[in-house]
């Protein structure tokens, strides 16, 4: 069955860059997506197909997906991104799955 | 605005059957697809089963492939999650999430989540 592997932590500075990445065979042939969840909250779509950000979703996210690896990159993080980010994606064996999720911290 | 809203979890012995109901409004129901994703207790996301916009198509995680079956009724904005021979492992949050693609006959991704619906197995 299709895997997507996540780091389980991203530890990032305010103001600064966190990157997350979504490792998996070939799945840069797939369309990736990202989504954030907070603590006690459901989760929020934040990037599909690969690069698009849904109405609403800050700038400061953005996204790419090429080779093995999908990854979300949160530009001049804030302390209100501190959240669980999980990536996403489709395979025609396995339909739909979700990667392991990075915790990431603002400090 | 659009609102899933899911109902039916509980608590249930192992063995036995529970039915879960996610209501929707807001958009034109029957042209879009509905997931169940369910959350273990301090786990991570884990997709449980996708019906395309018509019902024509059934998708199923293979953690419970066999054990349970989604139905829709495009006349009521319902979709149903029948959870048969529950296990421990079934233990968790079942959120159900609408697909974004209008007609979509595969998932792109997830753009609307209700608040979720807790399922505890055990004895």
């Amino acid at each position: 069955s299709y895997e997507l592997t996540q780091p389980p932590s991203v530890s990032v500075s305010p103001g600064q860059t966190a990157s997350i990445t979504c490792s998996g065979d070939n799945l840069g042939d797939k369309y990736a997506c990202w989504y954030q969840q907070k603590p006690g909250q459901s989760p929020t779509l934040v990037i599909y197909q690969n690069d698009k950000r849904p109405s609403g979703i800050p700038e400061r996210f953005s996204g790419s997906n090429s080779g093995n690896t999908a990854t979300l990159t949160i530009s001049g993080t804030q302390t209100l991104d501190e959240a669980d980010y999980y990536c996403q994606t489709w395979d025609t064996s396995t339909a739909c799955v979700f990667g392991t999720g990075t915790k990431v911290t603002v400090l | 605005q659009v609102q899933l809203v899911e109902s039916g979890g509980g608590v249930v012995q192992p063995g036995r059957s529970l039915r879960l109901s996610c209501a929707a409004s807001g958009f034109t129901f029957r042209d879009y697809g509905i997931h169940w994703v369910r959350q273990a207790p301090g786990k991570g996301l884990e997709w449980v089963s996708f019906i395309l916009f018509d019902g024509t198509n059934k998708y199923f995680a293979d953690s419970v492939k066999g054990r349970f079956t989604i139905s829709r009724d495009n006349s009521k904005n319902t979709v149903s999650l029948q959870m048969n021979n529950l296990r421990a492992e079934d233990t968790a949050i079942y959120y159900c999430a609408r697909e974004r693609g209008i007609f979509a006959v595969a998932s792109d991704a997830f753009d609307f989540w209700g608040q979720g619906t807790m399922v505890t197995v055990s004895s």
